[in-house]
């Protein structure tokens, strides 16, 4: 399977406990995103980075909330001292400025419960 | 600031029957683009159509059918002919211009719940 991958798929913590997750894009995708979901919601954009670069970062984005591509590869994002408002279900997405139809292909998410 | 309105929260109708989802936007841009996407039970999204701000041509494909106008700035999703398949829900969203080539982050509305009955 050469889709986008999440891990891990759910995460369970307690509130104040930092968190990590990590998104592998489709091969060779320049572009990475992140979004976060809420039941009942739309997606909500959080960041994006084409190949290392961190070119936008949401409002939503708080201290709290890092996110890195070292490599131009996969991505990890960090929540620090996570609350209970966190909870959602986090999605990865990759494009390639390539492709004409600026299509963003989506991976399953990490759904992240805070007690 | 960007803005995705789907004000239809849930549609519900019986399966053959066409089904129009409603999007309104908001942008100060004037190149951007707009996306359809599918969330279907399985919860991944699924990529359905996108449009450019500059090309007001409405696009068919197979019993989907999208039609874009900025005058109202609307781009509204058509169903013909609807199958049980088709539930799922339906996520409108607009993008600006990226540096360098593609799209921005995604500006998504809050979706529209498809129901298709038998």
């Amino acid at each position: 399977d050469t889709g986008v991958s999440q891990d891990p798929r759910h995460k369970i913590t307690k509130r104040g406990q930092n968190v990590t997750f990590r998104c592998d894009p489709i091969s060779e995708h320049n572009r990475l995103y992140w979004y976060r979901q809420t039941l009942g919601q739309g997606p909500e954009f959080l960041t994006y980075f084409q190949n290392e670069a961190q070119l936008e970062k949401s409002r939503l984005l708080s201290d709290r909330f890092s996110a890195e591509r070292p490599k131009g590869s996969f991505s990890t994002l960090e929540i620090q001292r996570t609350e209970q408002g966190d909870s959602a279900m986090y999605l990865c997405a990759s494009s390639h400025t390539r492709d004409l139809q600026y299509e963003q292909f989506f991976g399953p998410g990490t759904r992240l419960t805070v007690l | 600031a960007q803005k995705v309105t789907q004000a239809q929260t849930e549609i519900s109708v019986v399966e053959k029957e066409d089904v129009t989802l409603d999007c309104v936007y908001e942008t100060r841009d004037t190149t951007y683009y707009l996306f359809w996407y599918k969330q279907p039970p399985s919860g991944e999204l699924v990529f359905l159509i996108r449009r450019n701000s500059f090309d007001e041509q409405n696009e068919i494909s197979g019993r989907y059918s999208w039609n874009f106008q900025k005058s109202t700035s609307s781009f509204n999703f058509t169903i013909t002919a609807s199958q049980v398949v088709d539930s799922a829900v339906y996520f409108c969203a607009l993008s600006e211009a990226g540096s360098g080539g593609g799209a921005d982050g995604l500006t998504f509305g809050k979706g529209t719940h498809l129901i298709i009955q038998p």
